[in-house]
């Protein structure tokens, strides 16, 4: 079974600081996509970036980029220059087929 | 651009009752995912559904059911409401199922059910 880990319950930068939120995974497929979300307390669940496993080129995404390596099992997200509006829970997810599996959530607040 | 419609955005509910809720997908999107949110909780799968047939199946209880209509909108029927049933439901949508999908997954804002 595919399990999704997220190591920092929670975390605060200041404002225009770059933070790292880590994820790592656990899976037995080769093809799969890896995702962030980030939920804001609106509690809107909105796609931040993407990543195709077979691609080895991480993606990027504005000031959103992730450091995807795929042997270690890793997928973690770069936020760069880090505005008040990163405030949110960010949630890495895992998707084979039709589902998709969520880590448990980093807090994430960018203090002024 | 049209994104997923969940209705209604916050339904209360006592214990032992019943709950409809509903999702209408991104035009031409024809997979349908639910997923139950508790408080301060990570979203759990509960179903999914492509071209109106089940597809997949999660954590959902017995007492749940749901179906995706020819017009591809889904319900999501509850029945004996329990207090811990009390979450953030969220509906996604995506272009097809499995491995030839869509990779993103679009979700709406969620139905706040709180049962008293």
């Amino acid at each position: 079974a595919q399990t999704v880990t997220q190591s920092q319950p929670e975390m605060s930068v200041q404002e225009a600081e770059t933070v790292t939120l880590s994820c790592t995974y656990d899976t037995s497929e080769s093809n799969y996509y890896l995702f962030w979300y980030k939920q804001p307390p609106s509690r809107q669940m909105i796609l931040v970036i993407r990543q195709e496993a077979y691609k080895q080129q991480n993606a990027t995404e504005n000031r959103f980029s992730v450091n995807f390596q795929k042997a270690a099992k890793s997928f973690s997200l770069k936020i760069s220059d880090s505005q008040l509006g990163d405030t949110a829970m960010y949630f890495c997810a895992f998707r084979r087929d039709d589902k998709i599996i969520f880590g448990k959530g980093t807090r994430l607040h960018i203090l002024p | 651009a049209a994104g997923v419609i969940q209705s209604p955005r916050h339904l209360i509910k006592e214990k032992r009752e019943t709950a409809t809720l509903k999702c209408y997908p991104i035009p031409r999107h024809d997979t349908v995912y639910w997923y139950q949110q508790g408080p301060g909780q990570d979203p759990q799968f509960l179903i999914s559904f492509y071209e109106k047939m089940q597809s997949d199946k999660g954590s959902i209880p017995d007492r749940f059911s749901a179906q995706q209509f020819s017009d591809y909108h889904s319900e999501l029927n509850m029945s004996s409401l329990e207090l811990g049933d009390s979450a953030l439901y969220f509906c996604a949508s995506s272009s097809g199922p499995g491995r030839w999908a869509n990779e993103k997954l679009f979700f709406g804002s969620g139905t706040q059910l709180s049962v008293l």
